[in-house]
């Protein structure tokens, strides 16, 4: 089946350090990536995608790229700053799938320190 | 453009009560609706998801039920609220045939 793992929090880091947040994934045929953030009481947003092997999605410093061979997705951003802090969730899309199709993992929880 | 409306905010019911929790979506038509829960710990969690009115499909056995009554309207309801119940529920749409989905802000629910 599909399935997203990443991961575990929490993850404490210095104001303009450098983040890498690993993600991999289990799923059959080609599937669509997202990163998703939840920042502290809100819901969730999109924060990057890539649709196919080798795209990077890119989005407020953050980058992601699609790797098909390691089947991983991870998340970088060269120097976080304090309004980073937050849940960032690993997705996957995958048409066919029995869980509705969109899986998450189980987020991680980035807290920055000034 | 297309905007995701859920509430309440929180909620603090006690155990064996019922529970409607609501969510409508406007400015799409027919769009695939979902029901999640966060859990403290557990990641976010699929209970329900819905292709089209009336048709509802259950991630997993459990205290809860959803129904769709209108093509931008998804409900989540409970006969009798359990402690296990608490957590913060999320409610997120999609475009038929596309790949992502759009979350409302969540409703924070306390069962005591």
């Amino acid at each position: 089946g599909n399935s997203v793992t990443q991961m575990e929090g929490p993850v404490t880091l210095s104001e303009e350090a450098f983040l890498t947040i690993n993600c991999t994934y289990t799923a059959t045929g080609y599937p669509s990536l997202f990163w998703y953030v939840q920042y502290p009481g809100e819901g969730l947003q999109l924060l990057l995608k890539a649709t196919k092997a080798d795209d990077k999605g890119s989005n407020k410093g953050f980058e992601a790229t699609y790797r098909k061979e390691t089947t991983s997705f991870h998340l970088e951003k060269g120097s976080v700053q304090v309004s980073d802090s937050a849940v960032y969730f690993c997705a996957l899309f995958n048409y066919g799938g029995s869980q509705g199709n969109l899986i998450f993992g189980k987020g991680t929880k980035l807290s920055v320190k000034p | 453009s297309q905007t995701i409306h859920q509430w309440p905010a929180t909620l603090v019911q006690p155990v064996g009560s019922p529970l409607s929790l609501e969510c409508t979506v406007e400015g799409t038509s027919n769009p695939n609706l979902y029901w999640y829960r966060q859990a403290a710990g557990r990641g976010l969690q699929l209970l329900f998801y819905s292709v089209g009115i009336g048709q509802i499909s259950s991630e997993v056995p459990q205290n809860l039920s959803a129904s769709r009554p209108q093509d931008r309207q998804f409900i989540l309801s409970s006969k009798k609220l359990l402690l296990s119940d608490s957590g913060f529920y999320l409610c997120a749409w999609g475009v038929q045939g596309g790949t992502e989905a759009f979350f409302g802000q969540g409703t924070r629910l306390t069962v005591v």
